[in-house]
């Protein structure tokens, strides 16, 4: 079974700068949710994918935004950089029809704003 | 609005002492609870809910309604108990949502 991988590990961008995260989920999985975690902080509940649609978002700008493709990977990309930004970002894969509320996180994806 | 709270951000105990996570929610719901976990290199994975009613690694939790509270236990801590806990709130109970919402995290720590 393959867990939930992330790329890249780390990144620095700069402020107004375009910025895309990949996630594969775990075999079997169909659902995919991006949190964003500041330092000190639990993680934060960014937006979900399901059959390859938005479905679910928190409080984040529209200049966050995703996609999910048909082998149920994601993206999360993320406009006009700012410094507020820097965080480990969060994939975490679940199934539709499995256990609710458990998540089976990757490892994240640094990235920092100068 | 949903909000988990984890008072305290560090907590350290000796081996064999009992330890208590504390964790208080609000919502005007009937929320799923978990606990979350990340050992040192490792990603964030699941702990316990409270609706498996189980003793994970020697861990309870119970869900206080009345309290709104959701506190892990453990009656003897271990070494290896040494990480970072977090605390999380399901507002969509039965649903597969995967919106959860996270407390800041307890890092606990085990001295030999």
């Amino acid at each position: 079974e393959t867990g939930v991988t992330q790329s890249p590990t780390h990144l620095i961008k700069t402020r107004g700068q375009q910025v895309t995260l990949r996630c594969s989920s775990q075999s079997g999985h169909n659902t995919v949710s991006w949190y964003q975690q500041a330092l000190g902080q639990g993680p934060q509940f960014i937006f979900q994918y399901y059959r390859e649609e938005e479905n679910g978002r928190g409080n984040f700008p529209p200049r966050f935004s995703g996609l999910q493709f048909p082998n149920y990977s994601s993206e999360l990309n993320v406009n006009a950089l700012e410094l507020d930004d820097s965080a480990l970002y969060l994939c975490a894969s679940s199934s539709a029809s499995g256990n609710t509320g458990e998540l089976f996180f990757g490892e994240g994806s640094r990235l920092t704003v100068l | 609005a949903q909000r988990v709270t984890q008072p305290e951000k560090l907590l350290s105990v000796f081996k064999g002492a009992p330890v208590e996570l504390k964790c208080n929610y609000s919502y005007s719901g009937s929320p799923e609870l978990f606990w979350y976990v990340q050992y040192s290199r490792q990603r964030l994975q699941l702990l316990l809910r409270h609706i498996s009613r189980e003793s994970i690694k020697g861990f309870t939790a119970d869900l206080n309604k009345g309290e709104t509270s959701f506190h892990l236990k453990k009656p003897f801590a271990q070494e290896e108990d040494s990480a970072m806990y977090y605390c999380a709130l399901n507002p969509n109970r039965g649903s597969t949502l995967g919106r959860l919402y996270f407390g800041r995290g307890t890092q606990l720590t085990v001295w030999p």
